[in-house]
């Protein structure tokens, strides 16, 4: 089946520590997205890519780093620069940037103890 | 740079009541209106949308409309069910700006 797998599915960190969660497409879409969603905050752009190889940051790119070598896959690193990292993570695809609709994975939700 | 606001950030309604949520916009250069649905656990599906140069628009027991001149744009469900019982949210882009999503809407549909 075609889509967005996202994993893992729940992580836990400790504080000070990197962590990356993966995302991974086959719906052969030039363009991805990871968002941040926080209780009653709605879904916030972390970083985006219009195509491979190529990446911008959101309106809170701050204490993350993402790649794009391939064009299924665009990984986020939570660093430990994130001052607030425990949130729900969704990343998204679409055929081209800002084309229509985003289909989402099913979510990381980070917790840092 | 864009901003969108959604009201109300909780509804409840009656099984088989409609259910309105509403959201403004503040950069006219938006033309791109999607609404998603978000069930609990899960990642938002877009359930309906709409462009600028379209006032209304209607897919079974869901609508849209949209007023560019006021920036506002409106989600309508009608003969609700307790399957619709999920957070909406709207969003707006245009141009070469990336989605911006409201805060979302928890709806409650009470059987």
């Amino acid at each position: 089946d075609g889509g967005i797998t996202q994993s893992p599915k729940y992580l836990f960190r400790k504080e000070g520590q990197n962590v990356t969660l993966s995302c991974e497409q086959n719906l052969n879409h030039d363009a991805m997205y990871w968002y941040r969603q926080d209780p009653g905050q709605g879904l916030r752009l972390i970083y985006y890519s219009q195509i491979v190889n190529d990446f911008q940051k959101g309106d809170i790119a701050e204490g993350y780093s993402v790649s794009r070598e391939k064009k299924e896959s665009f990984p986020l690193t939570v660093t430990s620069a994130q001052k607030n990292p425990t949130a729900f993570y969704l990343c998204a695809s679409s055929i081209g940037y800002n084309t229509g609709e985003l289909f989402f994975g099913e979510g990381s939700r980070l917790t840092v103890l | 740079g864009e901003n969108v606001e959604q009201h109300p950030s909780t509804l409840s309604v009656q099984e088989g009541d409609s259910a309105v949520i509403k959201c403004t916009y503040s950069d006219s250069a938006s033309n791109y209106f999607p609404w998603y649905k978000q069930e609990l656990g899960k990642g938002p599906q877009l359930i309906i949308d709409i462009r600028s140069n379209v006032g209304e628009k209607k897919d079974q027991r869901i609508a849209v409309t949209l007023n560019k001149t006021a920036k506002h744009f409106s989600l309508h469900i009608t003969e609700t069910q307790p399957e619709d019982s999920a957070v909406y949210f709207c969003a707006a882009s245009g141009g070469n700006t990336p989605l911006v999503f409201g805060k979302g809407t928890r709806l409650s549909v009470i059987a």
